[in-house]
């Protein structure tokens, strides 16, 4: 059973640093691009980053160029995002999700980790 | 705002169908049959309905369907049952820089 598990949100002041981690089991993780996704509080999904399966490719959405850095340590079958200068509009839950490259889709999601940017 | 367009909210009755729908561009919805549609329920993780503009994942309920004619793409939901209460997402290949846009989500409500 393909299992995805997010740790690591909390509650953090503007300009602040927070490293979500993603814990993969029941697939074999090191053969699949990863994503993160986010969803602030009552509002829609927005994809944040993509990692390549040995990392080597790495995208992101605008908003958080240079600020977010997606990683993966496939030894660890683990999935990370390290975010700095984070602002208020980063607070969202945000969801680890595998990607099935082919059809261009999120085909497991784990249960999401929330995220606070407050003062 | 959101790259796709969808409806805010839609209902129906228990055994009824309901269309929601998707509206993009030439760059996302209309240029690629990599259309896929979530199910979400509150508090819950985003679950995979359809991908490819109509193909379900196994497991997913012959109940749940997808066409796409242009720029926008459809989720039918026939034989409307209580669970399927939930808000409802699409999402689409896009040619701009972010590879994947979501539409702005439908609550759909069981009557």
């Amino acid at each position: 059973e393909v299992q995805l598990v997010e740790s690591g949100g909390g509650l953090v002041q503007p300009g602040g640093s927070l490293r979500l981690s993603c814990a993969a089991s029941g697939f074999t993780f090191s053969s699949y691009w990863m994503s993160w996704v986010r969803q602030a509080p009552g509002k829609g999904l927005e994809w944040v980053a993509n990692i390549k399966q040995d990392g080597s490719e790495k995208y992101y959405v605008d908003s958080v160029k240079g600020r977010f850095t997606i990683s993966r340590d496939n030894a660890k079958n683990s999935l990370y995002l390290q975010m700095n200068s984070l602002r208020a509009e980063d607070t969202a839950v945000y969801y680890c999700a595998r990607v099935n490259i082919l059809t261009v889709s999120f085909d497991y999601w784990g249960q999401g980790t929330l995220v606070t940017v407050s003062s | 705002q959101s790259a796709l367009t969808q409806p805010a909210s839609v209902s129906g009755s228990p055994g009824q169908s309901i269309t929601i729908s998707c509206t993009g561009t030439s760059s996302d919805v209309g240029g690629y049959n990599y259309v896929s549609w979530y199910q979400q329920h509150p508090g819950k993780a985003p679950k995979l309905m359809i991908y490819d503009v109509s193909n379900r994942p196994s497991g997913v309920s012959n109940r749940f369907s997808g066409s796409k004619s242009g720029n926008t793409a459809s989720l039918t939901i026939s034989g409307l049952q209580a669970e399927d209460e939930a808000d409802y997402y699409c999402s689409s290949y896009t040619s701009s820089s972010t590879d994947v846009v979501f539409g702005g989500g439908t609550k759909l409500t069981v009557l």
